[in-house]
């Protein structure tokens, strides 16, 4: 497996709160990325970031920020969890080139479940 | 919206059977991509055929793309039990910045 680790694995929380959910990787990968995956609607790419302190918004954006402030953590705040933000959470990484997507690395999933 | 449509949704086939599972796309593409993955993991790449390339091998896997049809196919031959997991097809976005996923293909292969 790429060295990519998302924490937590499982997070309960209640709609209002705020979450943090961390992705870390050792490759030095240009690319990092969050999707949500929900039945029946695959994987959403939420936001992605193509270097320290550089991201964009994708598809589903909307209630989620991310930072990344070094090249081996990319952060996704819910910064009020909603019962629709329940969902199971992918990190990815990619080396990238430029104009061109290579091969994606997923992390293991975190399990959110907001009440 | 989903740049990928898999088709079938489902298919369950017996051990030693292909597996064909076809994605549709929408718009110009550099690469198309295939990723597995099991349940309650995360995805594991499969194979890539550049917007340039007709068929690619690897293994078991065969991908076809028709970029005129704005199509591609995978099929798995001789499947394994292992095999049992969903499929997923992945394209670019034409600044290369993002792949889009399909809503994927759950393969179920019976011993």
């Amino acid at each position: 497996d790429a060295g990519i680790t998302q924490s937590p694995r499982h997070k309960v929380t209640e709609t209002g709160t705020p979450v943090t959910l961390r992705c870390h990787q050792t490759e030095n990968h240009r690319y990092m990325y969050w999707y949500r995956q929900d039945p029946g609607h695959g994987l959403r790419l939420i936001h992605y970031s193509y270097g320290v302190k550089d991201t964009d918004k994708g598809e589903v954006s909307d209630g989620y920020s991310v930072s990344r402030s070094k090249t081996e953590d990319f952060l996704l705040t819910l910064e009020s969890a909603t019962s629709s933000q329940t969902s199971v959470y992918f990190c990815a990484i990619s080396a990238g080139s430029s104009g061109y997507q290579e091969t994606q690395y997923f992390g293991p999933g975190t399990r959110l479940l907001v009440l | 919206s989903q740049q990928g449509e898999e088709d079938p949704q489902a298919l369950s086939i017996q051990e030693g059977e292909n597996a064909t599972m076809n994605c549709s796309y929408k718009t110009s593409i550099n690469n198309l991509q295939w990723y597995r993955q099991n349940s309650g993991r995360g995805l594991v790449h499969l194979i890539l055929i550049r917007s340039n390339e007709r068929e690619k091998h690897s293994g078991r896997l065969r991908v076809t793309l028709d970029t005129s049809k704005k199509s591609s196919s995978l099929l798995i031959t001789a499947s394994r039990a292992a095999d049992t997991a969903s499929y997923f097809c992945a394209t670019d976005d034409n600044a290369g910045n993002m792949l889009t996923f399909g809503g994927g293909t759950r393969l179920m292969v019976k011993p």
